[in-house]
């Protein structure tokens, strides 16, 4: 069965700093994976998916199948970019797997 | 953008009763219709698909006669937790799809049920 692995549930950065939000997933097909953010009491939303290769809100992703991963990164973060992540794979007609999420701070 | 709406946001019933859940898409039609249970600090997680017209498709360790979908209409996906217990106290989410792809899906903002 699928798996997505979020290895840290809670992730805190000062503003200007780049991070790093970690995703690993097992999958015996071929990925097609997701990052949604969820801004404080507000529902999921589309960051950005793998196939597309682009940046949103400065974030990338890039899918390392080597490794089995989908790491999200952002160079420079910002006080806004304060949310829960969730990575998901897509295991068929939009179903999706997700991980447990990692808290993203922003420190001022 | 689409506009997936879930109500009620909380409800708390006594353990033994039924509650139900919609899932409406306000500006679309949606054909198909996800549920998904999250507990705290953990994943979402796939409970059904919900396909208008027909009968759910559940995930494996999902007790269908327990959680009862229904998609009666391209705009409304309802889901049932029959005879709830305190163990089905958990917050509930639903998406909805306007067409092929996940990037076509969008969320609901969820349902806390909580079952004394």
């Amino acid at each position: 069965a699928q798996r997505v692995t979020q290895p840290e549930k809670l992730l805190s950065v000062f503003k200007g700093a780049p991070v790093e939000l970690k995703c690993n997933y097992s999958y015996s097909g071929s990925p097609e994976l997701f990052w949604y953010v969820q801004y404080s009491r507000q529902r999921l939303q589309l960051l950005l998916r793998h196939i597309s290769r682009e940046s949103i809100k400065g974030f990338t992703a890039d899918l390392n199948k080597g490794e089995t991963s989908f790491h999200l990164k952002k160079p420079f973060a910002q006080e806004e970019d304060s949310a829960m992540y969730y990575c998901a794979l897509e295991f068929s007609g939009s179903r999706l797997t997700f991980g447990e999420g990692t808290q993203l701070t922003v420190n001022p | 953008g689409a506009v997936v709406s879930q109500h009620p946001s909380w409800v708390i019933c006594k353990s033994g009763t039924s509650v139900k859940i919609e899932c409406r898409s306000l500006d679309f039609q949606a054909t198909t219709m996800f549920w998904y249970r999250q507990f705290p600090k953990q994943s979402l997680m796939l409970m059904a698909t919900s396909n208008e017209g027909s009968k759910a498709t559940y995930e494996q360790g999902v007790e269908k006669d327990k959680f009862l979908i229904n998609h009666a209409s391209l705009t409304l996906s309802t889901l049932t937790v029959t005879s709830a217990h305190p163990e089905d106290s958990s917050f509930y989410i639903c998406s909805a799809s306007l067409g092929t792809g996940v990037e076509k899906l969008f969320f609901g903002s969820g349902t806390q049920l909580s079952v004394l």
